[in-house]
């Protein structure tokens, strides 16, 4: 069985600072795919990144950065100089690379950003 | 070019009715999901169509869920007999889930928010 955990429920920053959200899963799968989605107050769910289970090389776009350790099975998000526009809820979500693969979401980090 | 679509965006029921939803995916998009966010139970996946083949109903919480997809693209989603605890936003996804590629990105829709009272 595959599991996301999200152990921090909401986080408020103040702007410009920058704040890290964690993530932790489980799979029993050799290949898997981590993702990010953003999910703004209109609701629509925003694809941010997915990586797969090889490639860890920690990925940066913009003040958005991740980095994924397969040691510790984490696969954390970096807002840096954050903005008022972060302000969001935001899930980690995990799928196999066989079958359906759907999406196993974490449950999600309410990122508050005061300005 | 266009996203997902989904309709209604808002529904509001009484128990006992039932009530359909839609999806419309992205054009090319082979692989089609529906998911379910509820204040209780988080994200949850709820069925799975690829093209032509069975769909896979595994997450679907009672038979009183049905989904079918026409021709390869659109999809309707059926409550039957509506119950208080489906309040929640459905949640459409889609995905090109090409033969040749090993990953896939899911693309959302804006969903659809269902209030049974």
């Amino acid at each position: 069985a595959q599991k996301v955990t999200q152990a921090q429920t909401e986080i408020s920053v103040v702007e410009k600072e920058d704040v890290t959200l964690d993530c932790v899963y489980e799979t029993r799968d050799t290949t898997y795919y981590l993702f990010w989605y953003k999910q703004p107050p209109s609701g629509e769910l925003v694809f941010l990144i997915r990586r797969n289970s090889f490639d860890e090389q920690n990925e940066i776009s913009g003040r958005y950065s991740w980095n994924f350790q397969k040691s510790t099975s984490s696969f954390n998000f970096t807002i840096t100089a954050s903005q008022v526009v972060d302000s969001a809820v935001y899930f980690c979500a995990l799928s196999g690379d066989t079958g359906r693969r759907a999406l196993t979401f974490g449950s999600g980090t309410r990122l508050q950003v005061q300005p | 070019g266009a996203g997902v679509s989904q309709s209604p965006s808002n529904k509001v029921t009484e128990k006992g009715k039932d009530v359909e939803l839609r999806c419309d995916p992205i054009s090319g998009h082979t692989a089609l999901y529906w998911y379910r966010q509820s204040l209780g139970q988080g994200l949850e996946f709820l069925i799975y169509f690829q093209g032509n083949s069975a769909p896979d109903k595994s997450g679907l919480p009672s038979d009183r869920f049905s989904a079918e997809r026409t021709g390869g693209s659109v999809s309707t989603l059926t409550i039957q007999r509506t119950q208080q605890e489906d309040s929640a936003v459905y949640l459409c996804a889609s995905s090109p889930r090409r033969r040749t590629s090993s990953t896939d990105t899911q693309y959302f829709g804006p969903g659809t928010r269902l209030t049974v009272l």
